[in-house]
């Protein structure tokens, strides 16, 4: 079973800061997603990665597979960005879909 | 785009008594995971389907069960509940094994009183 770390748990940062969210996995994967869950909420996919890097607005991911790690990256945080940022992998071929990682609890303050 | 829809988006339940939670996948998926999130908790993976039969099953109790209609919806159905049911209660589709990725429901969140 693939066991998921992330770093840091909990983050506090002021508005305008560069964030980052680290997350590592012990085993082999076809692919690493990022989620976003507001307090309350529902998961929102943010990316899905299998190599390189994406983009989206703000957001920017990462993933070394040879390293198997990956980062989220804010830029130009703002309050609204506060959530807890899940990484979970697909371990590739799993009836179980995706194993989780305990996530980033993520507070910009204005 | 159609997303995958959850019903109901709450739901509070008195200590054993039974609750019926339905997952619609997004059109063209196969594949529905259902997955508990206890409070402060990451997500458990409960049970999945492919194709209207069982595919894996995790950490789901024996008082809960179940199934993918013809369809593809799903239900979970939730028997003598506990206070320690009480989680969001989410599920993902996907297209076959997820190689496409998947997409998630907002959620039901379950509530044992």
């Amino acid at each position: 079973k693939n066991e998921v770390e992330q770093s840091p748990q909990n983050l506090t940062a002021q508005e305008g800061e560069f964030i980052t969210i680290n997350c590592s996995y012990s085993v082999g994967i076809s692919a690493l997603h990022w989620l976003q869950q507001h307090p309350g909420g529902g998961i929102v996919s943010l990316f899905m990665l299998s190599s390189g890097k994406k983009k989206h607005g703000r957001l920017i991911a990462t993933i070394n597979i040879q390293e198997k790690h990956s980062s989220l990256h804010i830029t130009a945080s703002h309050p609204r960005d506060s959530a807890v940022y899940i990484c979970a992998v697909d371990s590739g071929g799993g009836a179980d879909g995706l194993t989780f990682g305990k996530g980033t609890h993520l507070i910009i303050q204005p | 785009a159609a997303g995958v829809i959850q019903s109901p988006r709450h739901l509070i339940k008195e200590k054993r008594e039974t609750a019926t939670l339905k997952c619609y996948p997004i059109p063209r998926h196969d594949t529905v995971y259902w997955y508990q999130q206890g409070p402060g908790q990451d997500p458990q993976f409960l049970i999945s389907f492919y194709e209207k039969m069982q595919s894996d099953k995790g950490s789901i109790p024996d008082r809960f069960s179940a199934q993918q209609f013809s369809d593809y919806h799903s239900e979970l159905n939730m028997s003598s509940l506990e206070l320690g049911d009480s989680a969001l209660y989410f599920c993902a589709s996907s297209l076959g094994s997820g190689g496409y990725g998947y997409t998630f429901g907002s959620g039901t969140r379950l509530t044992v009183v």
